[in-house]
């Protein structure tokens, strides 16, 4: 059975810092891996989708990359800014999408 | 206590054809959202409800598609006259509240429409 595991399971930051968030699955058996940004009241918002045969993928300030034969996943946020205090999620799909139980993340102005 | 369900797992239907989705929340859960997955896309939000009530369905296509979370009984994606294009998994999740900050929203196994 997949299992999905984010570190830490919190974070606080200053303004500006480059941060890394952490993803690692059981079963590397996966269709593609997905970082997800959740905001209350709201539903998740894909951030970046990794295909199983890719290794990394970008947008903006955001770089997510994926070594399937260990199992992990991260992803690097750069010049952090107060807006992206939210709570990360990563999710695995391989028939069933499992997700992790994510990371809040603080960034103080 | 049993997590999200959605059902069927798996449906078919022809093109023109009605699909039902059905999301049954998690005991206490009051707030449900819908999600779509299409091929090689990522997840993207359709919908989210309140019972009996539609907070936000800026996701959601403005034809053919519609959703209910009804006093009882779980909540339902109806997709009317299907197409090729609506082929996709799509995803329910439940929280207990409004999703802020301490709530997390709790995934369904998805159920994978495959329009023939």
């Amino acid at each position: 059975k997949q299992e999905v595991t984010q570190i830490p399971a919190a974070l606080s930051v200053p303004e500006g810092e480059n941060l890394v968030l952490n993803c690692s699955f059981t079963d590397s058996a996966i269709y593609n891996l997905q970082w997800f940004r959740q905001d209350p009241g709201k539903g998740l918002t894909s951030l970046l989708l990794i295909q199983s045969s890719q290794r990394e993928q970008t947008s903006g300030r955001l770089n997510a990359s994926l070594d399937k034969s260990s199992g992990r996943s991260t992803l690097y946020i750069a010049a952090s800014q107060p807006g992206d205090s939210a709570t990360y999620l990563c999710a695995v799909d391989h028939n069933d999408m499992r997700f992790g139980a994510g990371t809040r993340l603080t960034v103080k102005p | 206590n049993a997590g999200v369900m959605q059902n069927p797992r798996h449906l078919v239907r022809r093109r023109g054809q009605e699909a039902r989705l059905r999301c049954s929340p998690m005991k206490g859960h009051s707030h449900v959202y819908w999600y779509r997955q299409l091929p090689e896309e990522g997840l993207k939000f359709m919908v989210y409800l309140q019972k009996e009530n539609i907070i936000d369905e800026s996701g959601m296509p403005k034809e053919r598609f519609s959703a209910e979370f009804p006093k009882e009984g779980p909540s339902i994606l109806r997709i009317q006259q299907v197409v090729r294009g609506d082929s996709a998994a799509y995803f329910c999740a439940s929280s207990p509240t409004s999703g802020g900050a301490g709530d997390t929203q709790y995934f369904g196994p998805g159920t994978r429409l495959t329009v023939l």
